[in-house]
């Protein structure tokens, strides 16, 4: 079982709607977690921490569920410019706080 | 506002020559890292740097050698190129946090193939 695991998708979203993914995770000791997004042959870059109380920023929701061991990602009021892969990362608290990437979930938002 | 620069972009090597990958900070972190991306993988660490003079293992690091050169600079090698080391490398740099609640900032990548 991999450490982090995501659907891939692509999850195909008309523009306007709402999508929602998870993350889980296997490693009940990790601490922190992160929503990275990644465009088509670019960088990943850092979308949103995600908190124990979940956070919001602007229309991206981020939710943690440690008794099931996921995070979620909400967009609300899908935009063209949110298509993306967004990657789930984790820091499991092993020496030099290394962080373990999920393979991405791909989102295709269509007008 | 240069962040992480990784040198070269793109490059094409031949099985068993050997190449170093440049990788430079300007944001004062302590911490760096070297990521390979190949396709449905997701990012694998293959070395990193906790602060200056050191360096640790990853996941990946069979094939490759990492320098910390100073503050700024993280390189990586291949001494003898293969063609299961072609992918997409990043470097990527953070504030040292214990604590893990720092993020990552990488560079725009490397594009590398062996033939």
């Amino acid at each position: 079982r991999k450490e982090v695991e995501q659907d891939p998708g692509p999850f195909n979203v008309p523009e306007g709607a709402t999508v929602a993914f998870n993350c889980t995770y296997s490693n009940s000791a990790s601490q922190s977690f992160f929503w990275y997004r990644q465009d088509c042959r670019k960088e990943p870059k850092l979308l949103m921490s995600v908190y124990s109380s979940g956070n919001e920023d602007g229309r991206f929701t981020a939710q943690l569920n440690r008794a099931s061991q996921y995070i979620s990602l909400l967009i609300r009021d899908s935009k063209l410019s949110d298509s993306a892969t967004y990657l789930c990362v984790v820091n499991m608290k092993t020496a030099g706080n290394k962080l373990t990437f999920g393979g991405g979930t791909r989102v295709l938002v269509k007008p | 506002n240069a962040g992480v620069t990784q040198t070269p972009k793109f490059q094409v090597l031949k099985t068993g020559q050997s190449m170093t990958l440049q990788c430079a900070q300007d944001m004062n972190h302590n911490s760096m890292y070297w990521y390979r991306q190949d396709p449905g993988m997701g990012l694998r660490l293959i070395y990193y740097s906790a602060s200056e003079g050191t360096t640790d293992k990853g996941e990946v690091p069979n094939g490759y050698n990492v320098s910390r050169l100073n503050k700024r600079e993280f390189s990586l090698r291949l001494e003898s190129a293969a063609p299961s080391q072609t992918s997409v490398y990043f470097c990527a740099s953070s504030e040292m946090d214990r604590a893990g609640d720092q993020p990552q900032h990488f560079g725009d990548g490397t594009r590398l193939s062996i033939l």
